[in-house]
């Protein structure tokens, strides 16, 4: 079964300041799909950026940035220029590229890392 | 273009109660998936519809039941709530396999469930 792991209950930043957010995470499949998702306290889960395994190049999108290693099974994201609507849970989730049945697969998500942006 | 929607916002019920959670997905999607989320935890994935029919399960018990209508709505339903089932319910929409490429999933913003 997969897993994953983000072994930073809460981290903090400067605004205007980087921040890098860790996720590990554990499959035997080789094709699959990684993210990072934003919770802010409406609840809603947002996606911040999207990582599929075969490509070698990192994910960006705007100010948010992944570094992914597929042999490491680590997936970080760095936030840079942080602003306070960065403040927020962020949940790093896996996902098979498995067809089930003609439906894609679920979300397996991690812990989540609260992050504090400091004025 | 409405996204994700879901009812009720909040509700209470007593221990041994059944309830019933809805969820309507975004326009153009055929597919719903439902994940508990606990206070301070990640969210779990209960169970994914595609078609009228339960395509994948997590590690849910049979208490924990869903539907899904021909206009792709769903339904998620809870048998013999126990205090345990407090929780946010998220419900995900998304088109089915796309190959690949895959496509993107997007969720509501959940019912809150409180067992007393």
């Amino acid at each position: 079964a997969q897993t994953v792991t983000q072994s930073q209950p809460e981290m903090s930043v400067q605004e205007a300041e980087t921040v890098t957010l860790s996720c590990t995470y554990d499959t035997s499949e080789s094709d699959y799909y990684l993210f990072w998702y934003k919770q802010p306290p409406s609840r809603q889960m947002i996606l911040v950026i999207r990582q599929e395994a075969y490509k070698q190049q990192n994910a960006t999108e705007n100010r948010f940035s992944v570094n992914f290693q597929k042999a490491a099974k680590s997936f970080s994201l760095k936030i840079s220029d942080s602003q306070l609507g960065d403040a927020a849970m962020y949940f790093c989730a896996y996902r098979s590229a498995r067809n089930y049945g003609g439906s894609q697969g679920n979300l397996i998500f991690g812990k989540g890392t609260k992050l504090s942006v400091k004025p | 273009d409405a996204g994700v929607t879901q009812s009720p916002t909040h509700l209470i019920k007593t221990r041994g109660q059944q309830v019933t959670l809805r969820c309507s997905p975004k326009s153009g999607h055929d597919t719903v998936s439902w994940y508990q989320q606990a206070l301070g935890q990640g969210p779990q994935f209960i169970f994914q519809y595609y078609e009228e029919e339960e395509r994948q399960r997590g590690n849910f018990p049979d208490r924990f039941s869903g539907h899904q209508f021909p206009n792709y709505s769903s339904e998620l339903n809870v048998n013999a709530l126990l205090l345990g089932d407090s929780a946010l319910y998220l419900c995900a929409s998304s088109l089915g396999w796309q190959g690949r490429a895959g496509n993107t999933i997007y969720f509501g913003e959940g019912s809150w469930l409180t067992v007393v």
